[in-house]
């Protein structure tokens, strides 16, 4: 049984401050791994992706992956009330899968 | 926003009616998906296709089926709702793009989500 696992939360933040969501995966046959932001009553929004191991950054957003470890995670530095959402981790086997595993997601509260 | 739209939004139905839902893309990718999410199951997936007339179950696909006779065009039929079906459903879309190792990975998007009440 392939799983993604994350805390669901809520995860409550001064504003300002940075936010760490964790996700864990069990299939060390995981390529690609997703960070999705749902906003109540949206849909999914792709924030961010990673393939390799180590930090990548798009503006306040970096993603961490460690395939040893089998943990991906998403920070998000001086946190605005406005990232306040469900974040979503998804993940990819590789060998060709199209079918991503989804975690059930973490709820930010970001507060003023 | 990746061109992905849902018809309808929002539908209230009876038990026992059947129900399609449409999802349309203009970004011609090949993969297309069909979602249920509901509080404490997190998405999850009904059925899929990887091409024109392509198209194979998920993890909750009973009492659902689907067709897709267009590259744009996936419907989702409830032949007979139940009000277990309640739910909100999302259409996405994906294509293969290169990753690393040489593979091709494939990022999800995803459609604005119709609302469906079963009563």
């Amino acid at each position: 049984q392939k799983e993604v696992e994350q805390n669901s939360g809520p995860l409550s933040v001064p504003e300002g401050a940075i936010a760490s969501l964790n996700c864990t995966y069990s299939d060390q046959g995981s390529q690609s791994f997703f960070w999705y932001r749902q906003y109540s009553g949206k849909s999914p929004e792709l924030i961010m992706f990673i393939y390799s191991n180590g930090d990548k950054e798009d503006g306040r957003f970096t993603a961490q992956l460690n395939k040893a470890s089998q943990y991906v995670s998403l920070l998000i530095r001086d946190s605005q009330p406005s990232d306040s959402a469900t974040y979503l981790c998804a993940a990819l086997l590789r060998g060709g899968s199209y079918i991503p595993t989804f975690g059930r997601g973490t709820s930010l509260i970001v507060h003023p | 926003d990746a061109g992905i739209t849902q018809s309808p939004r929002h539908k209230v139905t009876e038990t026992g009616t059947p129900v399609t839902l449409r999802c349309h893309q203009t970004e011609n990718h090949r993969y297309m998906y069909w979602y249920r999410q509901d509080p404490g199951h997190g998405l999850r997936l009904i059925h899929y296709s990887y091409g024109v007339k392509d198209t194979d179950k998920g993890e909750v696909s009973d009492g659902y089926s689907v067709s897709r006779s267009k590259t744009e065009d996936f419907l989702l039929t409830l032949e007979s709702a139940t009000s277990s079906q309640t739910s909100v459903y999302f259409c996405a879309i994906s294509e293969g793009r290169k990753g690393t190792s040489g593979g091709k990975t494939y990022e999800q998007y995803f459609g604005p989500g119709t609302r469906l009440t079963v009563t």
